[in-house]
């Protein structure tokens, strides 16, 4: 069965560093990979997904992940945080070969310190 | 272009009320979708429309129904309110059957049930 896994309910960052959001995923086939974002009070937005070629996905606000198929990874990065980034994160996984829908993760809650 | 929208926000329910929660979009999309939010637990799919006159069951569909009113509606009903549903309510939509497209979401529904 496909799954999803973000090892942190939370992270913590300083204002100006760069942030990473890890994820792992597992499939029997090839995955499509998806990150999105919860401000409070609202639905998730898209904010990049993977699904073939280069493996490194850029996407909204200055978001960026890296798919890692060795490691089966998909973690989401960018290269300075914002306090304006402080969200709920979620990444989802689809099996290309299977006929299951999206899987999400737990979320992680990012938040940026000034 | 308002997106994908819900109705009501907000809903307080007694233990054996029911209700209907109202969705719409208006991006022309095939399929679209009900989650349920709970907290440390991700999203989780309750049904699912792949398209106008079929519905399936998710991940967690007891205790709830819907209808596919037209291309443009999908709502969800609970028959019989139980404590154990009180959650924040999603719906979402995308293109196609959602193989590698993004979702769009709602602002969600918070529903107690007491």
């Amino acid at each position: 069965a496909q799954s999803v896994a973000q090892p942190e309910d939370q992270v913590n960052v300083a204002e100006g560093n760069p942030l990473t959001v890890k994820c792992t995923y597992s499939v029997s086939g090839n995955p499509y990979l998806f990150w999105y974002v919860q401000y409070p009070n609202r639905g998730l937005q898209f904010l990049l997904k993977y699904i073939t070629g280069d493996n490194l996905v850029k996407g909204s606000y200055g978001f960026e992940a890296e798919f890692n198929k060795s490691q089966t990874s998909f973690h989401l990065k960018k290269p300075s945080a914002l306090v304006s980034d402080s969200a709920l994160y979620f990444c989802a996984v689809r099996d290309m070969r299977r006929d299951d829908k999206i899987i999400f993760g737990k979320g992680t809650r990012l938040h940026i310190l000034p | 272009n308002a997106g994908v929208t819900q109705t009501p926000k907000f809903q307080v329910l007694k233990t054996g009320q029911s209700m209907t929660l109202q969705c719409a979009q208006d991006m022309n999309h095939n399929s679209m979708y009900w989650y349920r939010q709970d907290p440390g637990m991700g999203l989780r799919l309750i049904y699912y429309s792949a398209s106008e006159g079929t519905t399936d069951k998710g991940e967690v569909p007891n205790g709830y129904n819907v209808s596919r009113l037209n291309k443009r509606e999908f709502s969800l009903r609970l028959e019989s309110a139980a404590p154990s549903q009180t959650s924040v309510y999603f719906c979402a939509s995308t293109i196609n059957g959602g193989d590698y497209n993004e979702q769009f979401f709602g602002p969600g529904t918070r529903l107690t049930v007491l």
